[in-house]
């Protein structure tokens, strides 16, 4: 899986929109790009994940850049509840996996913290 | 309401002791994960298994061991031989690959937190 750069920690005003920016420059054709958050002492929750077009959901939206070498998770309103350790992950899509360890590698992600 | 359950939430153990896990689900997903996550650092993979009586070690697999008898559950065990168990726990579940639908996520319980009294 391809490895990926986000900055440790970030501020956003509470009512504005949260851009975390990830950067997978090794990025192949066949991996998607996969984000989750954590709050403190929970488990893992799925935000959303894209291959190339840009992605929206009910929790935010994915844009993924042309040559797919970057992307940004977009929480458009935050909420003080927002805050959490979001992690942006880069895997091979499962089908085309080919044996070894099918888990998400998950590095340090970044820390978002919505001020009031 | 359809999700993954871990129990139980906090566990203490003392050295030299094995300790069981649980993680149950009733998503009706075929593969399940274990994965070790230390303070501020994250996630690292112990086992994971994609179908009913099979099951894979992950990156960090030494000290632990699994079974899966049952779709709906997926116990780890933490043996006397894992030298350093403290961490918080955590199981995932996700669609099986051969369904077709390749890119399915992960969903995670809440996790369970052991400590060596």
């Amino acid at each position: 899986d391809a490895k990926t750069t986000q900055p440790p920690s970030m501020d956003c005003a509470e009512g504005r929109a949260a851009n975390l920016p990830c950067n997978h420059s090794t990025i192949s054709g066949n991996e998607y790009v996969y984000w989750y958050r954590q709050i403190h002492s929970q488990g893992p929750q799925y935000i959303i994940h894209g291959l190339k077009n840009n992605e929206t959901n009910e929790m935010a939206s994915l844009i993924i850049t042309e040559d797919r070498k970057s992307s940004t998770l977009i929480l458009p309103h935050a909420t003080l509840r927002d805050t959490a350790v979001y992690y942006c992950i880069v895997r091979v899509a499962l089908l085309y996996s080919g044996g070894g360890a099918d888990g998400l590698t998950f590095g340090k992600g970044t820390h978002l913290i919505i001020q009031p | 309401d359809g999700g993954i359950t871990q129990s139980p939430k906090y566990l203490f153990r003392k050295e030299g002791q094995n300790v069981t896990l649980s993680c149950e689900q009733n998503l009706n997903h075929d593969a399940m994960y274990w994965y070790r996550q230390d303070p501020g650092q994250g996630l690292r993979l112990i086992y994971y298994s994609q179908i009913v009586n099979d099951f894979q070690k992950g990156d960090i697999a030494e000290g632990y061991s699994v079974s899966r008898e049952k779709k709906e559950s997926f116990p780890l065990t933490v043996t006397s031989a894992q030298k350093n168990p403290t961490a918080f726990y955590l199981c995932a579940s996700s669609i099986e690959r051969d369904r077709g639908v390749s890119n399915q996520p992960q969903h995670f319980g809440d996790g369970t937190r052991l400590s060596i009294l």
